[in-house]
């Protein structure tokens, strides 16, 4: 297993389209994030799973975003109705259960551009 | 709350010299720190940590970060700096939850 993937690398929409971003944590992680990073700021947290549970969502931007771990393993990021400030990079991070929260192993980001 | 304050958006140190690298930060209870390094275009990667015990924390690439817990800083330092060093620093604390700063881009001059 070579880590945290993410797909796809960078996506470019038009405002007003639906976008989905797919993680795959690293396979023995149970806890996986997401975080939004924009230029010049440090990640900022969204939501975060535990197994297939979303134990914290309160953080998602708005009700336009919407994330899935239906499986407990791969989990998807979905921004609907996309608005020109939603561009940003999208990171994923794993970790396993019982680590410190701060110990998370990020994936190299999924880039949108709303046009 | 807890918040973390990284104040230098950008560090330049000459290669070969020690360079520090400042956080500061602020939580009820005992603290978990955090540095990360992220290189253009890439997620960020774990340096180091702080726990609980020595002051003084190892990382990878040689790093290695202080605790003061008088003055609420955990600084990063490294002894003498290389050119592939260069990137962005991010410290970050956790309680509940993570919390990053605002990063400090290192620039190494050859």
């Amino acid at each position: 297993d070579t880590g945290v993937s993410q797909d796809p690398r960078h996506k470019i929409t038009k405002r007003g389209q639906n976008v989905t971003f797919r993680c795959d944590p690293i396979s023995e992680h149970n806890r996986l994030y997401w975080y939004r990073q924009t230029l010049g700021q440090g990640p900022e947290f969204l939501t975060y799973f535990q197994n297939e549970a979303q134990l914290e969502k309160s953080r998602l931007l708005s009700d336009r975003f919407s994330a899935e771990r239906p499986k407990g393993s791969f989990s998807t990021l979905e921004i609907q109705r996309t608005e020109q400030g939603d561009s940003a990079m999208y990171l994923c991070a794993s970790s396993l259960r019982g680590s410190l929260a701060g110990e998370l192993f990020f994936g190299e980001g999924s880039r949108l551009t709303v046009l | 709350a807890q918040s973390v304050a990284q104040p230098e958006d950008q560090v330049n140190v000459a290669e070969g010299n020690p360079l520090t690298v400042k956080c500061t930060y602020s939580v009820s209870g005992n603290p978990y720190l955090f540095w990360y390094v992220q290189y253009p275009n890439r997620g960020l990667q774990f340096l180091l940590k702080y726990i609980t015990g020595d002051n003084l924390v190892k990382g990878s690439y040689g790093f290695e970060a202080e605790f003061n817990k008088s003055q609420t800083s955990f600084h990063l330092k490294k002894p003498s700096a290389l050119v592939s060093d260069s990137a962005l620093y991010f410290c970050a604390v956790s309680h509940l939850e993570v919390t990053f700063g605002t990063g400090t881009k290192l620039q190494v001059i050859p």
